[in-house]
């Protein structure tokens, strides 16, 4: 059982170049997030997702897009990386049978670095 | 903007103290949790406790709501070193949307 998974760990991209960030859960898990961490900043919600097929925005949406095609992955993309989008982002899911309840518990998955120059 | 706020950002003390930490929220929540980073990791969920709960217990951690205030404390008693990491409290809405918004965490540096 490996949780959730978040590829690549490391990246480093030119300004305007694109990318994707793969999460991948094991879990059965029906909600799906995508957080950036930055310093003194905690983190930050960018997208999450209820269910296959569906999208929601956070916090910080603006300069990323994301897709839930199938229930055990939810992609993160960056059309054109700008040096603002250096971070740890950070994919987390629901254990399953609590979001309905409003208990929402999060699995981390263990992060991805990216360095936009 | 930032549903869950946190104080102090840093703390540092003696192994064998004890450790509070304080988080404030700005809606009506269903539930607060916190969670624990360490250095380089995720993040690891700790304690949840619920809108209707004043008061949660689990091993060395000490949860408390005050929904009036809406703020909440996290105390982890006989502190080891091992608990040197990044504490963040997080919210949900009233509204059962999914969206978890996290605070921006405390640093505890416990020093043996």
């Amino acid at each position: 059982n490996a949780g959730v998974t978040q590829t690549p760990k490391f990246r480093v991209l030119k300004t305007g170049q694109s990318m994707t960030l793969l999460c991948a859960q094991d879990m059965n898990h029906e909600y799906m997030y995508w957080y950036r961490q930055d310093p003194g900043m905690g983190l930050r919600l960018i997208h999450y997702s209820v269910g296959e097929g569906t999208t929601a925005k956070g916090e910080v949406p603006d300069g990323y897009n994301v897709s839930r095609l199938k229930k055990q992955n939810f992609l993160l993309g960056l059309e054109s990386a700008a040096p603002s989008q250096t971070s740890v982002y950070f994919c987390a899911s629901i254990r399953p049978g609590q979001g309905k309840t409003g208990a929402n518990v999060l699995t981390f998955g263990a992060g991805s670095r990216l360095t936009v120059l | 903007s930032q549903q869950g706020e946190e104080d102090p950002q840093a703390l540092s003390i003696q192994e064998g103290e004890n450790a509070t930490m304080n988080c404030s929220y700005k809606t009506s929540i269903n539930n607060l949790q916190w969670y624990r980073q360490n250095s380089g990791r995720g993040l690891v969920h700790l304690i949840l406790i619920r809108s209707n709960e004043r008061e949660k217990h689990s091993g060395r951690l000490r949860v408390t709501l005050d929904t009036s205030k809406k703020s909440s404390s996290l105390l982890i008693t006989a502190s080891r070193a091992a608990d040197t990491a990044s504490y963040f409290c997080a919210t949900d809405g009233r509204r059962n949307t999914g969206k978890l918004i996290f605070g921006q965490g405390t640093t505890l540096q416990v020093k043996p």
